[in-house]
């Protein structure tokens, strides 16, 4: 089965930029979503489709997504970005199956 | 609003048998796949299952397959899990979420969620 692969956790100084990878085979080639969780809560949807955001996701959030490396970017980072960043692809090549990254836990210093 | 609550969780002994429920509102419930993603405790996101909007086509985890079983009711707008054989293993939060489908590539990704129900496998 498809894997995705995280770094375990991102710090940031407010006001810095943050990068988020997700590694994958060929990600490139496959539509990356990514999703927000803070504690107690249920995950947001912050970008589809590589690099589009749902409305009322702040433009601060970005997506790109090539080769084998898809990354989110958050900038000019807030205290109120600190939460736990999940990428997710949809495995189509074998059965049809949901896929998510382990997560990443971005700390605001 | 799109509003999706979930309910059915509980404890259960191994080997058990649970149905979790979640009623969906605030959209046009039987236009949309919906899926169900379980976190267990401390630990990441985990897709479970989804189902397409008539309800003909089911997908699984292969973590899940042959134990549980995905349905829903258009007519009542609730999507349904049904879990048997259960184990420790399968003891996290369980989310109900809507399903939008890339049109391109057929795969689906998760643009609202519910806030979840707990089952908890344990003797």
């Amino acid at each position: 089965s498809y894997v995705l692969t995280q770094p375990p956790s991102v710090s940031v100084a407010p006001g810095k930029t943050a990068r988020i990878t997700c590694g994958g085979n060929n990600i490139g080639s496959k539509n990356v979503h990514w999703y927000q969780q803070k504690p107690g809560q249920a995950p947001v949807l912050v970008i589809y489709h590589d690099s589009d955001r749902p409305s009322g996701i702040p433009e601060r959030f970005s997506g790109s997504n090539s080769g084998n490396t898809a990354t989110l970017t958050i900038s000019r980072v807030e205290a109120g970005d600190e939460a736990d960043y999940y990428c997710q692809v949809w495995d189509s090549n074998s059965a049809h199956q949901g896929v998510f990254g382990a997560g990443t836990q971005v700390t605001v210093l | 609003e799109v509003q999706l609550v979930e309910s059915g969780g509980g404890l259960v002994q191994p080997g058990g048998s649970l149905r979790l429920s979640c009623a969906a509102s605030g959209f046009t419930f039987n236009n949309y796949a919906m899926a169900w993603v379980r976190q267990a405790p401390g630990k990441g996101l985990e897709w479970v299952s989804a189902i397409t909007a008539s309800g003909g086509i089911t997908y699984y985890a292969d973590s899940v397959k042959g134990r549980f079983t995905i349905s829903r009711d258009n007519s009542k707008n609730t999507l349904f899990l049904q879990m048997n054989s259960l184990r420790a293993e399968d003891t996290a939060l369980y989310f109900c979420s809507k399903c939008r489908v890339l049109v391109a590539s057929g795969g689906y990704y998760f643009d609202f969620w519910g806030q979840g129900t707990l089952v908890t496998v344990s003797s």
